[in-house]
């Protein structure tokens, strides 16, 4: 599997603030970028995904930029909640042939302190 | 509707031993993905089904771990014997068949081997 870098590993932010993940990948046929939220004891729940023919894409407070020629992505959380304190993934995917086989970055720790 | 049911929650056997966990995909889903999640890491993909068939199994350790999905539907992951390496929580997803829309994940279950 080709990785996906992710960084930063662990974020603090302060209730209101821009909280901010980057990722990098390798793989030029990865075609479908989700972004994951996970909270203890539960499964990854799709925040939002873009795919390369867009730069941007925006849902409520939850915002991704696409950069094709960097290969990077990032995950923009607007006036950050005390509620978006999780773990954070990015993931790729090529969806050759309906397979949609997700790899995932190592995670980022978001902390939104009042 | 329904999510992704899997069972059980939590696991503690000793190394040697053998376990088996039970996946329920979302109804209609005709795609299932098993992923093993390290404490600190993303999760990894250990195998894809299509209804009963496997589409990729390429990063099961098929020397302790098998995997089938009975009837297109249920799915069980077994390992046998485990490690001590093999603490993980293991994911459930699913998703329509060729399509990453919808593609949901359960709350895993928590292997510990001790």
């Amino acid at each position: 599997q080709q990785q996906v870098k992710q960084s930063p590993q662990s974020l603090i932010v302060q209730k209101g603030g821009i909280s901010i993940i980057n990722c990098a990948y390798e793989n030029t046929a990865f075609d479908y970028f989700p972004w994951y939220q996970q909270f203890p004891g539960k499964g990854p729940a799709l925040l939002i995904a873009i795919r390369p023919d867009v730069s941007e894409k925006k849902e409520g407070r939850f915002t991704i930029s696409f950069n094709k020629s960097a290969k990077q992505f990032s995950l923009h959380i607007m006036d950050s909640q005390p509620g978006d304190s999780a773990t954070y993934f990015c993931a790729a995917s090529s969806s050759g042939a309906g397979s949609y086989q997700l790899t995932f970055g190592k995670g980022t720790k978001l902390s939104v302190i009042p | 509707e329904a999510g992704v049911a899997q069972s059980p929650r939590y696991k503690i056997i000793e190394k040697r031993q053998s376990v088996a966990f039970w996946c329920n995909p979302i109804s209609g889903h005709a795609t299932l993905y098993w992923y093993q999640q390290i404490l600190g890491q993303g999760p990894k993909l250990l195998i894809q089904f299509q209804n009963n068939g496997v589409v990729d199994d390429s990063q099961l350790p098929k020397d302790r771990f098998s995997a089938e999905r009975l009837k297109g539907v249920d799915s069980t992951l077994k390992i046998q014997p485990a490690k001590l390496e093999d603490s993980a929580v293991y994911l459930c997803a699913s998703s329509l068949m060729g399509s990453g829309y919808g593609y949901t994940f359960g709350s895993g279950t928590r292997l510990t081997v001790v």
